[in-house]
C-alpha cells in the first residue's frame, strides 16, 4: 500500500511552546489530508480536513489559531500545535488519500505530544 | 456525524467467529474499515461503495446493506494477529466510530 510518514514520532515540549508534526505522503499525491487526535484507548477524532492549496476545514470545538494547519503541496501537510498546554498532550495522526471518497486513505505512524 | 459501533469489546478464543456492526442515521457514500494496533497506525482493511456489496479476503469480510446505512465486519476463524481496535468510517468525511476492540486469546 501508498506511505504516509510522519514526523517525529515523539515529541516533548515545554508550555508555551510551538510544536511542527509533519505529514509526508511518499508515492502518491495527497489532494486531501485528514488530522485526528486520539486519547489512549480511544476513537481518533477528527480536527481537521485539509485540501492542498486551501485552508484547513476544522471540526467544531478545535481551534484553529491553535492548531495551525498548512498543506502547501501535494505531499506535505503541516500541524503547528500553537502555545502548548499540558491538556494539549495527546496522539496525533494524519491521514491522506489520493482521490475522492471511493478511494482508501493511509495513515501515518502518529505523534505522541508531551507537553510538560 | 460519526457512525456508531458494536459492540465496543469482544473477547474471543483462537479459531472463533465475530462480527461487528457499524450504522449510520443517514446513508454513507461508502464505509471503509481499518484495524489499529496499541501505538500503531491504524491500518485500512476494505472499503465498500455499493449498496448490497459484500467483500472480503481471507478469512476477513464485510457488507454494507442496501440502504448504505449499515455495514458489519466478519472475522470468521479468528487468528491471534486479529487482536486490536476496529474502526468503521464514512470515507466521504472521514469521520470513526468509537472503536471495537477485539482479544484474541490461545
Amino acid at each position: 500500500g501508498a506511505v504516509v510518514s510522519q514526523h517525529p514520532s515523539r515529541v516533548i515540549c515545554k508550555s508555551g511552546t510551538s510544536v511542527k508534526i509533519e505529514c509526508r505522503s511518499l508515492d502518491f499525491q495527497a489532494t486531501t489530508m485528514f488530522w485526528y487526535r486520539q486519547f489512549p484507548k480511544q476513537s481518533l477524532m477528527l480536527m481537521a480536513t485539509s485540501n492542498e492549496g486551501s485552508k484547513a476545514t476544522y471540526e467544531q470545538g478545535v481551534e484553529k489559531d491553535k492548531f495551525l494547519i498548512n498543506h502547501a503541496s501535494l505531499t506535505l501537510s503541516t500541524l503547528t500545535v500553537t502555545s502548548a498546554h499540558p491538556e494539549d498532550s495527546s496522539f496525533y495522526i494524519c491521514s491522506a488519500r489520493e482521490g475522492g471518497a471511493n478511494t482508501e486513505a493511509f495513515f501515518g505512524q502518529g505523534t505522541r505530544l508531551t507537553v510538560v | 456525524q460519526q457512525p456508531v459501533q458494536s459492540p465496543q469489546a469482544v473477547i474471543l478464543r483462537e479459531g472463533e467467529d465475530a462480527v461487528i456492526n457499524c450504522s449510520s442515521s443517514k446513508a454513507l457514500y461508502s464505509v471503509h474499515w481499518y484495524r489499529q494496533k496499541h501505538g500503531e497506525a491504524p491500518v485500512f482493511l476494505m472499503i465498500l461503495l455499493k449498496g448490497g456489496e459484500q467483500k472480503g479476503h481471507d478469512k476477513i469480510s464485510a457488507s454494507f446493506n442496501e440502504k448504505k446505512q449499515q455495514s458489519s465486519l466478519y472475522l470468521t476463524a479468528s487468528q491471534l494477529s486479529y487482536s486490536g481496535t476496529y474502526f468503521c468510517g464514512s470515507n466521504n468525511d472521514m469521520r470513526f466510530g468509537a472503536g471495537t476492540r477485539l482479544t484474541v486469546k490461545p
